[in-house]
């Protein structure tokens, strides 16, 4: 069994100040990790993603995200936010590398807004 | 080079019409996805196609059928379209379903049932 969880629906910042959109995350086995963005009627983005290698992975657009097994966490950052930031972020999990892609679970998701 | 594409962009349904959301993918990915995309609810697998020759159902497939035409095409249909199926529907696609790669999303069909 695997569930993610999106602790914040919202998050709100002011341009050129730090992002943190924090996901948690269960799975019952070594989990494949991945991190989505979606601007408004758009399709979701692939921003970066986590398959058991390095622990800090650094994505598209100056994100990065961080795997920490002990706090089953994996949270996004950004070292200072732009206008073009603003969208939805979606936390993923799935089981594992060799997991069905099908299997995946999907976040509730978190709104950024960026601030001028 | 397209990606996703997904056709119609937009529709309106009454209660009990039927119609056919169409997703092709010029990737040569393996494993394709219908998703259906509701307010403050993530994204909900509806079927997928590992390969072609083959769909599973995912977790809310009621209401709904899939056909992989091809490699490149897999189309999702309803047959008596419910208000309960108001919603976006993306079609997404992955190099192999056995190891999750990630997905490459289309653009999406927002449906509306009244």
């Amino acid at each position: 069994a695997q569930s993610v969880t999106q602790l914040d629906s919202h998050v709100s910042v002011s341009e050129g100040t730090p992002v943190l959109l924090r996901c948690n995350y269960s799975s019952s086995y070594s989990p494949s990790l991945f991190w989505y963005v979606q601007h408004p009627n758009k399709g979701l983005q692939l921003l970066l993603k986590y398959t058991s290698a390095a622990t800090l992975v650094k994505g598209i657009n100056g994100f990065e995200a961080e795997f920490k097994k002990s706090e089953t966490s994996f949270h996004l950052t950004k070292p200072s936010a732009h206008m073009s930031d603003a969208a939805e972020y979606f936390c993923v999990v799935s089981g594992g590398f060799n997991t069905n892609a099908g299997k995946s679970t999907f976040g509730d998701g978190t709104t950024l807004t960026v601030k001028p | 080079n397209a990606g996703v594409t997904q056709n119609p962009k937009f529709q309106v349904l009454k209660t009990g019409q039927s119609m056919t959301l169409q997703c092709a993918q010029d990737m040569n990915h393996n494993s394709m996805y219908w998703y259906r995309q509701d307010p403050g609810m993530g994204l909900r697998l509806i079927y997928y196609s590992a390969s072609e020759g083959t769909t599973d159902k995912g977790e809310v497939p009621n209401g709904y059928n899939v056909s992989r035409l091809n490699k490149r095409e897999f189309s999702l249909r309803l047959e008596s379209a419910a208000p309960s199926q108001t919603s976006v529907y993306f079609c997404a696609s992955s190099v192999e379903d056995r190891f999750n790669y990630g997905y490459t999303f289309g653009s999406g069909t927002r449906l509306t049932v009244v």
